[in-house]
């Protein structure tokens, strides 16, 4: 079981704003990673930190952070968005890298 | 532009040794920390340790009694070895470059499907 937790999957309407939050007592000390896979690819880095994007992401993609829950939220949501998102971070221990449990996010 | 490309075998036999590597281009992988990550078909993603060009290594707890890192700065490349293998170890393995700082990981290569299957 993933020392994080992210809700399974939700949905968004095209050009509307959609959160993904992951949850974890670790988030409390450590900084979270966020990554977009879309099927046959590998996870790419989307945010990391508390709020910054690697060149390249586009900045309709941005992160918060509130005690033990980190979001990621993509306003005005693509239909190449349409992903499964990943969080990681450390463990609580912070010796160790754990991910989230994934979720899926569909653009209708 | 950092690329990474991992290489090995794609089909193994339960109880074999799986052997990957790690070719890094763009980068010396005496900076920052390198890492395997693996994904089993239709799950998530897990860690499986990293490694420093010091030869420090760090593994995932579940793993740890079947998992050696290593590296060859010669080549910058890394390495994974995975012993007593079993189908459980079916999956697609990543190597990746962590920024320990942050604790993320920035650059993946395209990963490996390797199969366990008697």
């Amino acid at each position: 079981s993933s020392e994080l937790t992210q809700d399974p999957a939700v949905s968004v309407a095209l050009g509307q704003t959609v959160r993904i939050t992951c949850q974890g007592d670790s988030l409390r000390t450590y900084y979270t990673g966020w990554y977009q896979q879309k099927p046959g690819q590998a996870p790419l880095l989307v945010l990391y930190g508390y709020n910054n994007r690697p060149a390249g992401i586009p900045d309709r993609f941005s992160g918060s952070s509130s005690g033990d829950t980190a979001s990621l939220i993509i306003t005005g949501a693509q239909a190449e968005d349409e992903a499964d998102y990943y969080c990681n971070s450390r463990d609580t221990s912070g010796t160790h890298y754990v991910f989230g449990p994934g979720t899926a996010v569909t653009v209708l | 532009q950092v690329q990474l490309q991992e290489s090995g075998p794609g089909l193994l036999k339960p109880p074999e040794t799986l052997s990957l590597t790690c070719s890094v281009s763009g980068d010396s992988i005496k900076t920052f920390l390198w890492s395997w990550i693996r994904q089993p078909p239709g799950k998530g993603l897990e860690w499986l340790g990293h490694i420093y060009s010091s030869g420090t290594t760090n593994y995932n707890s579940s793993l740890k009694s079947r998992t050696t890192l290593s590296m060859d700065t010669s080549k910058n490349q890394f390495s994974l070895k995975m012993t007593s293998l079993s189908v459980a170890d079916t999956a697609v393995y990543y190597c990746a470059r962590l920024v320990s700082s942050y604790g993320y990981f920035d650059y993946w290569g395209p990963g490996v499907m390797v199969t366990v299957s008697s």
